[in-house]
């Protein structure tokens, strides 16, 4: 069975600081990996996406994230976060081929300090 | 291009008591998914539709559950009679065929059962 971890469930982090929220799969199959972002009130939205090709994957505000095969990784980036950054971050999985519903981490939460 | 919208925002009800709640997925997408988030938990799949056919729905926790999307557009998920245990924000996202690992969320419906 498919399996997100994400290991820290809570960040907090002054402006300007850089960020790294790690996530680790289990699946025994290729998988699209995927972050998703809720900011305060507002809905999931897609942060980065990574399905093949170059593991660096560059994302909307200044987010990037770097698949490493061999340690199931996809950890989430940001080399300088700004308060408006808080919010919660998503980690998921999906396989690439048969069932595509999303496998999901139980979320980090972030929290900047101006 | 309007997003996933689901109604109610909100729920509270009373253990035993039906709900219904409902979501609108972007125009011309054909496959929809159910999601939902218990309190400090993952954010877990419950079903797939692709147009009006249930693709999956091994998700689905047990038969007080009903979804269905007469038509292939709209979806309603059904909850009789509620339980103390199926309180949680439930999501709704949708993708398209041709692009069917990108899914977009609604913002939700939070379900209180008292």
């Amino acid at each position: 069975a498919q399996s997100v971890s994400q290991h820290n469930h809570h960040v907090i982090l002054s402006e300007a600081a850089s960020l790294e929220l790690g996530c680790n799969y289990s699946y025994g199959g290729t998988v699209n990996l995927f972050w998703y972002v809720q900011y305060p009130g507002q809905h999931l939205q897609l942060l980065l996406k990574y399905f093949s090709g170059d593991p660096l994957v560059k994302g909307i505000k200044g987010f990037e994230a770097e698949f490493i095969k061999s340690k199931f990784s996809f950890n989430l980036r940001k080399p300088s976060v700004q308060w408006s950054d808080t919010a919660e971050y998503f980690c998921a999985v999906n396989a690439q081929t048969g069932a595509n519903n999303l496998f999901f981490g139980t979320g980090t939460r972030l929290t900047v300090i101006p | 291009e309007a997003g996933v919208t689901q109604f109610p925002s909100h729920s509270v009800i009373e253990k035993g008591q039906t709900v219904t709640l409902r979501c609108d997925p972007i125009s011309g997408h054909d496959n929809l998914y159910w999601y939902r988030r218990v309190m400090g938990k993952e954010i877990k799949f419950l079903l797939h539709f692709v147009k009006e056919s249930k693709q999956d729905e091994s998700g689905m926790p047990n038969n007080r559950f009903l979804a269905e999307r007469t038509g292939g557009t709209y979806s309603t998920l059904k909850v009789q009679p509620a339980e103390l245990e199926d309180s949680g924000v439930y999501f709704c996202a949708s993708s398209q065929i041709r692009d069917q690992e990108t899914q977009y969320f609604g913002p939700g419906t939070r379900l209180l059962v008292l």
